[in-house]
């Protein structure tokens, strides 16, 4: 089976760094993602790990430790346009993308 | 451009009614997808498709059956609708199989209210 948790709830004020974790237990583990998601749209492709280390995308940087079963989304320099959902998702071997339960994260002025 | 499109994207209807959501992409991509929001925002797969062919059912009611008469639509039907369908339904696709680290593009979603 698969397990993925991330924190439910985080908030961080317009022009901070803030940290999202995911940690994962699966098998045949094929990479991560990233989505994000505005409340009433839909889920928007951010990023893809499936090597360990960093990747940086503008003010968006995702993290994979495969050893570790842990990533992380890093967003710089916070607007409020990021107030959003946060879904980790674990690519598995012979399934469809699975999805964590997701981090809604507050930016305030 | 629409990648991949539902509709329709609002629906209100009673409890015993037998309702279809339609999903079509142009993105050429072999695998498509249904996943469920329920409320607490947590997405989970229902069906996946690869060109036509039914690969993925996760434990879904049998009065759930998605259809896809080719590999761009992805058809969903529900009979006998219950209070506990409520929930937005999302289309998806991708051009590879299940699990090989294909990015998923998502639809719109379906927000289904059953009174």
């Amino acid at each position: 089976g698969q397990n993925i948790d991330q924190p439910t709830e985080m908030t961080a004020t317009e022009g901070a760094i803030v940290q999202i974790n995911c940690t994962y237990q699966t098998s045949g583990f094929n990479g991560l993602f990233w989505y994000q998601q505005h409340a009433g749209e839909a889920p928007t492709f951010l990023s893809y790990n499936v090597l360990d280390g960093l990747e940086e995308k503008g003010r968006f940087s995702s993290f994979l430790s495969r050893s570790k079963g842990y990533s992380y989304l890093l967003l710089k320099e916070l607007q409020m346009k990021d107030s959003a959902s946060y879904l980790c998702a674990v690519s598995q071997a012979g399934t469809a993308l699975i999805f964590g339960k997701g981090t809604t994260l507050s930016v305030s002025s | 451009d629409t990648a991949v499109s539902q509709t329709p994207k609002y629906l209100v209807t009673q409890m015993g009614n037998d309702k279809s959501i339609k999903c079509e992409q142009n993105l050429g991509h072999d695998t498509m997808y249904w996943y469920k929001q329920d409320s607490k925002k947590f997405l989970k797969i229902m069906f996946s498709y690869n060109n036509k062919e039914l690969i993925i059912n996760e434990t879904v009611p049998n009065r759930f059956s998605p259809k896809s008469p080719d590999k761009a639509h992805l058809n969903l039907h529900i009979n006998s609708l219950e209070l506990g369908d409520s929930a937005v339904y999302f289309c998806a696709s991708s051009p590879g199989g299940q699990g090989s680290g294909n990015t998923i593009y998502f639809g719109e979603g379906s927000w289904l209210t059953v009174v």
